[in-house]
C-alpha cells in the first residue's frame, strides 16, 4: 500500500463543474503539497498545507491532520485546468527523511 | 517561475552509456533533491543534498549519483544506463518547508 493514495485517478469534468480531488496518507507529516503538473512535464507549487485551509483564486485545499485526509476543490472548472494534480507529504522528521513522498497524481481534463 | 532550471529539456541515451542532468536553483536555497518520474507514476525520491553533502537517498542504486556546487547548482549522474532509467528526471529546491521545482528533463534510454 502507498503512503499516499489518491482518487480518482482520473477525473473527467464538463466545463463550470466543482471538482473535488481526495488525499489520503498514512505517515505522519510536517506539510502537505498539492502539485500542478501540465503535459510538459514541471510541477507547480498550488499549496503548502499544515493545518485548516487555504484558497487561492478558484483553488481552495483543505486538511484534517486526525483524519490524514486532504482534498482539493476547483470550483467553476474551466479546460485550463487540465492537468495531472499530485498531492505530496513532508516526512515529519527532518533531515534526509523530510522528503517528499508524491501520491501517483490525478488526471484533469475539463471539456469545453 | 520557480527560479529553479534543469537542463537538458530531452536527452536521448544508449543503454550502458552514462549521462549528467543539471539543476540551477536560486541563492540561498541550500537543499536540492532528485526525483524519478516513470510514466503514469508519481516521482520518486532519488536523493537529497544540503550543502553540498548528501543526507539522503531513496532506493535507487549506486550507479546514481550526484554533486550540489556553492553556487546553488546541483548535478544528477547516472552511470551504465538501462531502459527502465527512462523516464522525467525533476529537481526541487527547498526554502524552509517550501519546494520549487524545475521543469524537469526527459530522459530516454534505447
Amino acid at each position: 500500500k502507498n503512503e499516499v493514495e489518491q482518487s480518482p485517478q482520473n477525473l473527467t469534468a464538463q466545463e463550470g463543474e466543482f471538482i473535488t480531488i481526495n488525499c489520503s496518507y498514512s505517515v505522519g507529516i510536517s506539510a502537505l503539497h498539492w502539485l500542478q503538473q501540465h503535459p510538459g512535464g514541471g510541477i507547480v507549487s498550488l499549496f503548502m498545507l499544515s493545518s485548516g485551509k487555504k484558497k487561492h483564486g478558484r483553488l481552495i485545499a483543505t486538511i484534517n491532520i486526525q483524519e490524514k485526509h486532504s482534498s482539493l476543490h476547483i470550483t467553476a472548472s474551466h479546460p485550463r485546468d487540465s492537468a495531472v494534480y499530485i498531492c505530496a507529504v513532508r516526512s515529519e522528521y527532518g533531515g534526509s527523511q523530510g522528503n517528499l513522498i508524491f501520491g501517483k497524481g490525478t488526471k484533469l481534463s475539463v471539456k469545453p | 517561475e520557480t527560479g529553479v532550471t534543469q537542463s537538458p529539456t530531452h536527452l536521448i541515451k544508449t543503454r550502458g552509456q552514462q549521462v549528467t542532468l543539471r539543476c540551477s536553483s536560486q541563492s540561498g536555497h541550500n537543499t536540492v533533491s532528485w526525483y524519478q518520474q516513470a510514466l503514469g507514476q508519481g516521482p520518486q525520491f532519488i536523493f537529497q543534498y544540503y550543502r553540498e553533502e548528501e543526507n539522503g537517498r531513496g532506493n535507487f542504486p549506486p550507479r546514481f549519483s550526484g554533486l550540489q556546487f556553492p553556487n546553488y547548482s546541483s548535478e544528477l549522474n547516472v552511470n551504465a544506463l538501462e531502459l527502465d532509467d527512462s523516464a522525467l528526471y525533476l529537481c526541487a529546491s527547498r526554502r524552509g518547508a517550501e519546494a520549487f521545482f524545475g521543469q524537469g528533463t526527459r530522459l530516454t534510454v534505447v
